[in-house]
């Protein structure tokens, strides 16, 4: 079935370090993809999407391309900030007017001064 | 727009209780969803509605819950009785299909506890 994988966290960094947080999916069709960020005691908000085959989703200064040949749309940010630490959960919607979500299960990010 | 409101914020309860969570869509959404959040089963999707109807409730764990949105800017979800595995942060969220959009915005969520 169709499904969306990340990499188990927490992932700790150091402030302006690079970061990368993987995500692949398994999908019929073509699924869009996206990022979203729970921030402590918040709910989801949506930090980037895309829509199709190489298109790049970016917002503060994170930025993730969809790879249709590798089925990946991996997150990247080229130096993070402390108050960059939350949870990101990678998701797809299956298109053609279904508007459910499958979200993966979430990379916590912890950035240290 | 005020987004996604949702009440109560926290809820305490005791087992056996009825407990009624609420949310308010985004004005001029038409699908709105409700999530539960807990640690060991992440993110899950109970059930979603369009134009007011129920199109997949699928997600609801057991008869104990129960969803309702009798109108476009009113949604409930029901848990009847409780039981202390029922605790989680639930999640209201809206989407608007006609905008070109699927992104959904969530609510802050009801961190509920059943002792």
């Amino acid at each position: 079935g169709d499904s969306v994988t990340q990499m188990e966290g927490p992932v700790t960094l150091s402030e302006e370090a690079f970061l990368t947080i993987n995500c692949t999916y398994t999908a019929t069709g073509y699924p869009s993809l996206f990022w979203y960020v729970q921030y402590p005691g918040e709910g989801l908000q949506l930090l980037l999407k895309a829509t199709k085959a190489d298109d790049k989703g970016s917002n503060k200064g994170f930025e993730a391309t969809y790879r249709k040949e590798t089925t990946s749309f991996h997150l990247e940010k080229g130096s993070v900030q402390v108050s960059d630490s939350a949870v990101y959960f990678c998701a797809l919607t299956l298109g053609s007017g279904t508007y459910k979500y499958i979200f993966g299960t979430g990379t916590r990010l912890k950035v240290l001064a | 727009d005020a987004g996604v409101i949702q009440s109560p914020r926290h809820e305490v309860t005791e087992m056996g209780q009825e407990v009624t969570l609420r949310c308010k869509p985004i004005s001029g959404h038409d699908y709105l969803f409700w999530y539960r959040q807990t640690m060991m089963r992440g993110l899950e999707l109970l059930i979603y509605f369009n134009n007011n109807v129920p199109i997949d409730d699928s997600g609801m764990p057991e008869d104990r819950f129960s969803a309702k949105m009798p109108n476009a800017s009113f949604s409930t979800l029901k848990i009847q009785p409780s039981e202390p595995r029922d605790s989680a942060v639930y999640f209201c969220a809206s989407s608007w299909s006609t905008g070109g959009t699927d992104t959904q915005y969530f609510g802050p969520g009801t961190r509920l506890t059943v002792l």
